[in-house]
């Protein structure tokens, strides 16, 4: 079955460190991948997708198959990147599956 | 301007009784979404329409029922409102074959 994890409820991070967010996914397919921000009171937007290899806000994520991983990264932690951030998979025709989230708290 | 947009932005009612939520996307997206988030941020599918056909039933309760009167819309019926319905609820679209929905600010739902 498909599956997203995300084994991190919540991030801790000092201002200006780096940021790691965790999402593994089980699909025997082949993964289409993305990530979603929700900032306070919000609505959720995307931020990147494996397929655009973007840096979207300083943000980078590899989709590494042979671990079935697709970690968010960022070298340095800002205040504003604070938020709620969910990993997601898309797989067979229009279907998705979120993982659990993880909230990001930059400490200033 | 706003892409994808949803009525109301806030819903308190009691249980029993019957309500929906509306929403519109002025992107010409031909599929459209809704998404239930509970407390614990747990964000998961409900019903995706295509064409006015609905594609993705995720299992969700009879009471919930989706209703698109055009490619724009899709609405959201629920009726005898449980507790447990408590939530905020997601619309989104997105075009046929490219999963990256844009969503609509959501729905807190509350019930009484």
């Amino acid at each position: 079955a498909q599956r997203v994890t995300q084994p991190e409820k919540l991030l801790s991070v000092f201002k200006g460190a780096p940021v790691e967010l965790k999402c593994n996914y089980s699909y025997s397919g082949s993964p289409e991948l993305f990530w979603y921000v929700q900032y306070s009171r919000q609505r959720l937007q995307l931020l990147l997708r494996h397929i655009s290899r973007e840096s979207i806000k300083g943000f980078t994520a590899d989709l590494n198959k042979g671990e079935t991983s697709f970690h968010l990264k960022k070298p340095f932690a800002q205040e504003e990147d604070s938020a709620m951030y969910y990993c997601a998979l898309a797989w067979g025709y229009q279907k998705v599956t979120f993982g659990t989230g993880t909230k990001l708290q930059v400490i200033p | 301007d706003t892409a994808v947009s949803q009525t109301p932005k806030y819903l308190v009612t009691q249980m029993g009784n019957d309500k929906s939520i509306k929403c519109e996307q002025n992107l010409g997206h031909d599929t459209m979404y809704w998404y239930k988030q509970d407390s614990k941020k747990f964000l998961k599918i409900m019903f995706s329409y295509n064409n006015k056909e609905l594609i993705i039933n995720e299992t969700v309760p009879n009471r919930f029922s989706p209703k698109s009167p055009d490619k724009a819309h899709l609405n959201l019926h629920i009726n005898s409102l449980e507790l447990g319905d408590s939530a905020v609820y997601f619309c989104a679209s997105s075009q046929e074959g490219k999963v990256g929905a844009f969503f609509g600010q959501g729905t807190r739902l509350t019930v009484v």
